[in-house]
């Protein structure tokens, strides 16, 4: 059982390079979320995605830009990397509606900005 | 003030022994409330979900106390196992898209 999936593991990036984190779950899920994870300060939710078509911005949308593809694909787009965006990244999703759920994670994404 | 607060940790505990993690939350509206469990370098995954009433799973207690907007988990007999990053989660509406998280408690469970 896959879950979520998201690539790449690890990235190290340039200040000002662009780059996509994908992600893909086979839970058929309708909702997504990308969340960020930096030490002492717990997860923080970038952007999410409550159904196919529907993206809305989180705690710290700033500096990323995000694509619900279809049901099972969500990305994360950071235009300018910036050393402030070195962090874990993770992808969630959860069954949505209602009753929010169990949210599942992928691996997550380490990635550094130079 | 942070949403979702938990102790500062870490907690270092023997084998055996029952430790408490306590955390609490500033929206009273809340509606949701979950412990999710983080091993070193990997995702957090539920651990459990926290109802009004208490409940238990096996060797783990978690409690709610909505008037003073206190959440609790207790984990009981502690194994090497245990050893992990707790993570205390709050929804703060009823359509799922507000998941907070706190900052988290390591424990480690030492032989």
């Amino acid at each position: 059982n896959a879950g979520v999936t998201q690539t790449p593991k690890f990235q190290v990036l340039k200040t000002g390079q662009s780059m996509t984190l994908q992600c893909a779950q086979d839970m058929n899920h309708n909702s997504m979320y990308w969340y960020r994870q930096d030490p002492g300060m717990g997860l923080r939710l970038i952007y999410y995605s409550a159904s196919e078509g529907t993206t809305d911005k989180g705690e710290v949308p700033n500096g990323y830009n995000v694509s619900r593809l279809n049901k099972r694909e969500f990305s994360l787009r950071l235009e300018s990397a910036a050393p402030s965006q070195t962090s874990v990244y993770f992808c969630a999703s959860s069954a949505g509606g209602s009753w929010p759920g169990e949210l599942f994670f992928g691996e997550g994404s380490r990635l550094t900005v130079l | 003030r942070k949403e979702v607060e938990q102790d500062p940790g870490p907690f270092n505990v023997p084998e055996g022994a029952t430790v408490a993690f306590n955390c609490t939350y500033s929206n009273s509206a809340s509606q949701s409330f979950f412990w999710y469990r983080q091993d070193c370098r990997k995702e957090p995954k539920l651990l459990m979900s926290v109802y009004s009433s208490g409940n238990e799973d096996g060797r783990f207690t978690a409690q709610l106390n909505r008037a003073s907007q206190y959440i609790s988990l207790l984990i009981r007999d502690s194994k090497l196992s245990d050893s992990a990053t707790y993570l205390c989660v709050v929804n703060g509406d009823n359509y799922g898209q507000n998941f907070v998280f706190g900052p988290g408690t390591r424990l480690s469970v030492l032989p």
